[in-house]
């Protein structure tokens, strides 16, 4: 069965601190590897998409880092701000399929003051 | 704005009741999609259309949901018999065509079922 596993289920850091949150996926073969950041109340927002052949991708403070040997992608947010405090969700493209995606449950991360 | 629209934002409906969200992708998308998501978990895929055709249904989308492209633009999700376990946020998103795009979602119907 495809999955796609995150860890932690929830996460506290102090404003300015960096944080790592980590994704595990079964699903094989896939086209590519997003994650995407989701605040309360609101629809998820794209914020990096890794294909199968790439090591890392970044947005500005958000890292992406793809292993496609050991089948786990990691989510860096470096010098946190308040404004980061949301879920962070893994989304894996099968490539059997052009459109349906494999979800995580998502990461939540709260920046305190 | 050009981002994708959805309307309402909330529903409070008794159970048993009919209830329809209305969603309008970015205009130039030809793919639509609808998803749920509960409370703590990522959305749960419904259903998939590419322009006017409905080219795929999970099986979560019981008989009693129904979804319309009619014109290849805007789309309608409809519950009928509402039932207390429909609750949760109903999230459009679109696409272009091609493998890999990226899905834009709208923020979301969010339905209580009393």
């Amino acid at each position: 069965k495809n999955q796609v596993e995150q860890s932690p289920q929830s996460l506290i850091i102090l404003e300015g601190k960096n944080c790592t949150l980590q994704c595990n996926y079964t699903v094989s073969p896939f086209s590519n590897l997003r994650w995407y950041k989701q605040d309360t109340g609101r629809g998820p927002v794209s914020l990096t998409i890794m294909t199968f052949s790439e090591n890392t991708k970044s947005n500005g403070r958000y890292t992406a880092t793809l292993d496609a040997d050991t089948k786990q992608s990691s989510l860096h947010i470096t010098a946190s701000q308040l404004s980061d405090s949301a879920s962070y969700i893994c989304v894996v493209s099968p490539i059997r399929s052009n459109y349906q995606l494999i979800w995580g449950a998502g990461t939540k991360l709260i920046i305190k003051p | 704005d050009t981002g994708v629209s959805q309307d309402p934002r909330h529903k409070i409906t008794k159970r048993g009741q009919n209830v329809t969200f209305r969603c309008d992708p970015i205009s130039e998308h030809n793919r639509l999609y609808w998803y749920r998501q509960t409370l703590g978990q990522g959305p749960e895929f419904l259903t998939y259309f590419q322009n006017e055709a409905q080219l795929e249904k999970s099986r979560l989308l019981s008989d009693r949901f129904s979804a319309e492209r009619p014109k290849g633009s805007f789309s309608t999700l409809e519950i009928q018999r509402t039932e207390q376990g429909d609750s949760a946020m109903y999230l459009c998103a679109s696409s272009p065509s091609g493998s890999g795009e990226t899905q834009y979602f709208g923020p979301g119907t969010r339905l209580l079922v009393l």
